[in-house]
């Protein structure tokens, strides 16, 4: 069974600033897909970041960052420079045939 | 499509009715899925076709539930009998193939239940 643990239900964070949203899995599977979706209050599911379990370097896209750590099991997100738009919540995600979520972590961003 | 299309957007029903909801997929995409989101948490895996056959339905929570995709495009969900716990967002994605590669999911606005 896959299980996704996010611990931090909420965060503030200063306009301009980083935050590290965190994340763990445990699964038994060998190949299997991370992601990171963010819901603002529209409720609209928007698509982040992907890492694949055999990926060597962290993904990376725009100010989006993925710390991949196998061995421990955890898939951090770095949202680098916040903006206020980036307040909304944010998912974890991993995938090997369906795609199980956290909990969620809700970020708010202070100007 | 351009994107994955739910209708209705919104529905209200009493307790003990019958209820449909509808997913329209982006064309091509062979994988779909449905999950249903209750307020402040995450998405809940309810299952998963790929092509015109369900792969996983292990998040269906009761015989109440059902879901079919005939011509591997559209699919329905349908709920009997409904109850008040099953007021929530009920979310539809898709993918280009499902398995564990960097097949992003595409979710549509979601159909929000209620049951009075």
């Amino acid at each position: 069974a896959q299980k996704i643990t996010q611990t931090q239900p909420g965060m503030f964070v200063q306009e301009k600033e980083a935050v590290t949203l965190d994340c763990t899995y445990d699964t038994s599977d060998q190949s299997y897909g991370l992601f990171w979706y963010k819901q603002p209050s529209s409720g609209e599911m928007i698509f982040l970041i992907y890492q694949g379990s055999y990926d060597e370097q962290n993904a990376t896209e725009g100010r989006y960052s993925l710390n991949f750590q196998k061995a421990r099991k955890s898939a951090n997100l770095v949202i680098s420079a916040s903006q206020l738009g980036d307040s909304a919540m944010y998912f974890c995600a991993m995938r090997h045939c369906k795609l199980s979520f956290g909990a969620g972590t809700t970020v708010t961003v202070r100007a | 499509g351009a994107g994955v299309s739910q209708t209705p957007s919104n529905k209200v029903t009493e307790k003990g009715k019958y209820v449909e909801l509808r997913c329209d997929p982006i064309s091509g995409h062979t994988a779909l899925y449905w999950y249903r989101q209750s307020l402040g948490q995450g998405p809940e895996f309810l299952i998963y076709f790929q092509g015109t056959g369900a792969a996983d339905d292990s998040g269906l929570p009761n015989d109440r539930f059902f879901a079919v995709r005939p011509e591997g495009s559209v699919s329905t969900l349908k709920i009997q009998r409904t109850e008040r716990g099953d007021s929530a967002v009920y979310l539809c994605a898709s993918s280009w193939k499902g398995g564990p590669g960097a097949n992003v999911l595409t979710f549509g606005a979601g159909s929000r239940l209620t049951v009075l």
